[in-house]
């Protein structure tokens, strides 16, 4: 697979429910990010975990890393419709000081139902 | 909120023809991005600018596309000579200095069309 893989593609859940979303990766990172965009419009960021958190909170946003595993979750808890969008997780495998290209994944759909 | 803008929204163009895509970053950040996002697929990295010079480049970056920064606040992409497989949403990012700087900011990006 490719660097930032997310699963699943698609997942419809209804409101009120907690979303799941995983992320894979392949080279070593220093963080993890994960971005939202809602179609067709820019990409928000999310929350940041750097290789050296396990675990990272903020407020109904609960973002976990593995880095034995090379991989991440993002958990939306009691979902709202306004979380329909698409989900991006995005890796930051440093080289230059302060140059930190986003290697982006697939994304997931998420489609809440009201 | 500070944002990172773009514009135009959406260009349409002819193939052969010159674009040039413009961003204004959030004031006193000192790192600025151009991503593409061909419909459907990722979001990909195509260039990054600090201290008025190009830091790093995909290989999607070739000779067609260049940057510059021509005044203090805005950030550009020329596309010399647009082709059909150049039609995508092109994002700008910037990244704020200090602790934070790992942060990227994005605009709402323009949508280009090649005819």
């Amino acid at each position: 697979s490719q660097q930032g893989e997310e699963d699943p593609q698609a997942l419809s859940i209804q409101e009120g429910e907690n979303a799941t979303m995983n992320c894979s990766y392949k080279t070593s990172i220093n963080n993890l990010q994960w971005y939202r965009q809602n179609s067709g419009r820019g990409l928000v960021h999310l929350i940041l975990i750097r290789s050296n958190e396990r675990e990272k909170h903020s407020g109904r946003l609960r973002v976990t890393l593995d880095t034995s595993k090379k991989s991440s979750s993002l958990l939306i808890t009691a979902s709202r419709a306004a979380d329909t969008a698409s989900y991006f997780c995005a890796t930051d495998a440093s080289g230059n000081f302060g140059n930190e290209k986003l290697t982006f994944g697939t994304g997931t759909r998420l489609t809440i139902i009201p | 909120e500070p944002e990172v803008t773009q514009t135009p929204s959406h260009q349409v163009t002819q193939m052969g023809q010159e674009v040039i895509l413009r961003c204004v970053p959030i004031s006193n950040h000192l790192y600025f991005y151009w991503y593409r996002q061909i419909l459907g697929q990722k979001v990909e990295f195509l260039v990054s600018f600090y201290n008025n010079e190009i830091s790093e480049k995909s290989e999607i970056f070739d000779d067609q596309f260049s940057v510059e920064r021509p005044d203090g606040s805005n950030f550009t992409l020329k596309i010399r000579s647009t082709k059909l497989e150049d039609s995508a949403m092109y994002f700008c990012a910037s990244t704020p200095t200090g602790g934070t700087k790992n942060i990227q900011y994005f605009g709402a990006g323009t949508r280009l069309s090649v005819l």
